[in-house]
């Protein structure tokens, strides 16, 4: 079974640029999360999505950035403007909500570094 | 959410059995115990969770305490593959918010 498809992988780019960060969760799945890993700070929860509606976005640090979800099977997060302070580690992870105790599963990441 | 301690290390010789420690002295009755682990450059991935009996899985056992304070998961027969960080994650399933708080976890090497 395919996992959580995140791109790209990696992205470099200089300050001021638009990022735009993709997802694809889980086939069937209808709760999607988004995460930053930084040295300092660690993971972090910056938005969620039950049923492609944001639920939850009190971890999205700026106006500067963005998540949508149009349909059960996309999502992005974007960053505009970018700066240097966004480079970090996104992780898109997907669940199964409806269901008690299902997990999350999690993708491999976007590696982000801003210039 | 209850808040959780583990050790910032640890280590173990490949084959044994690697028990990695969590205290959660704070959890409520309806609160249930998970453990993920970051293999470097990779996303978490799920490994367990329990309530309040032990489970085991194909990857791993988890065992609580009867007074639900503190739990221990445990790989069996660790190998190189699982170097990683363990996190160990309270938090109440049933809540719509279904988030994940993720601490400092624990480092786990395992030794050749």
């Amino acid at each position: 079974d395919a996992g959580v498809i995140q791109s790209p992988r990696h992205e470099v780019t200089e300050m001021g640029q638009e990022v735009t960060l993709r997802c694809k969760p889980i086939s069937g799945h209808n709760s999607l999360f988004w995460y930053r890993q930084t040295m300092m700070r660690g993971l972090e929860l910056l938005i969620y999505f039950n049923n492609n509606v944001p639920i939850d976005d009190s971890g999205m640090p700026e106006d500067r950035f963005s998540a949508k979800m149009p349909n059960a099977s996309f999502s992005t997060l974007k960053i505009q403007p970018s700066e240097p302070r966004d480079s970090a580690v996104y992780f898109c992870a997907s669940s199964f909500m409806t269901a008690v105790n299902q997990p999350q599963h999690f993708g491999d990441g976007t590696r982000l570094s801003i210039l | 959410d209850a808040k959780t301690t583990q050790p910032p290390s640890m280590d173990c010789a490949e084959g044994r059995a690697a028990n990695l420690p969590c205290n959660h002295s704070t959890i409520s009755g309806n609160e249930y115990v998970y453990w993920y682990r970051q293999i470097h450059s990779q996303g978490p991935q799920y490994i367990i969770h329990g309530l309040k009996n032990n489970e085991t899985n194909e990857m791993a056992s988890l065992i609580i305490t009867e007074d639900r304070k503190s739990s221990t998961l445990i790989l069996p027969h660790a190998t190189l593959r699982d170097t990683a960080v363990y996190y160990c994650i309270v938090r109440v399933a049933a809540d719509s918010s279904y988030k994940l708080i993720f601490g400092s976890g624990t480092r786990l090497l395992v030794r050749p």
